[in-house]
């Protein structure tokens, strides 16, 4: 059975840095053909794609947001790790995790809410 | 970067038939798989087209997918329409590492 479930800080200031974790289960990223992707969306917006790390550790970013964003293995094996910098309001969503098999996001995690407010 | 394009709303009845489009802006349609995802309030989105036109187990057989290259776009198609299908649906691709979501379409059944 897959999981993945997001963690993080419910509230940030503007100017600093998010930090998210996604620990997952059921699977592993060690095999072939498996990533784990975050996208956002904005309250009543659409979603957004913003990073992947593949079982390579090749990682790829969101265009516009590429020079805010690094995704990385968490310190466990079954952790995904997103900083996001200079943080500010129009940040604010609902964050997801998803793991990706052959292109599409096969299993969601249920998001966390970030607000960006002094 | 390509962009998909799709209406903001829809409606329809119940038992009746409804299609969403997805729009490509640019590069063809056909050179990377479009998926459909169905995101009901307060949930997070679930899969139910992916590759085009496959549905994953436990998704009804009244959703289905399908590309036309002459309009360059993706279509879903719901038949038999039931009040549990109002929901939001996204269309998604893939380019040169690079994932892209449509704007979403909000389907409602009255």
């Amino acid at each position: 059975q897959v999981t993945l479930r997001e963690s993080g800080p419910a509230l940030v200031k503007p100017t600093q840095t998010l930090t998210l974790t996604c620990t997952f289960s059921g699977f592993s990223l060690r095999t072939s053909g498996m990533c784990v992707s975050w996208v956002r969306q904005p309250p009543g917006k659409a979603l957004e794609w913003l990073a992947v790390i593949d079982w390579d550790d090749d990682k790829y970013y969101s265009t516009s947001l590429k020079t805010r964003l690094t995704i990385s293995k968490g310190t466990s094996k079954n952790q995904v790790v997103l900083t996001m910098t200079n943080m500010d309001p129009v940040d604010t969503a609902i964050y997801y995790c998803a793991r990706i098999r052959d292109y599409h996001f096969d299993y969601w995690g249920r998001g966390t809410l970030v607000t960006v407010s002094s | 970067n390509f962009m998909l394009t799709q209406p903001h709303s829809v409606s329809e009845s119940p038992g009746k038939t409804v299609t969403i489009s997805c729009t490509r802006s640019s590069g063809s349609i056909v050179s990377n798989y479009v998926q459909w995802y169905q995101q009901r309030p307060g949930s997070s989105p679930t899969i139910v087209i992916y590759e085009d036109k496959q549905r994953p187990s436990g998704v009804p057989d009244r959703f289905s997918g399908s590309i036309d290259s002459s309009s360059n776009s993706a279509s879903l198609t719901i038949s038999r329409l039931k009040t549990e299908d109002e929901a939001d649906y996204y269309c998604q691709s893939y380019d040169i590492s690079s994932w892209v979501f449509g704007g979403g379409t909000k389907l409602t059944v009255l």
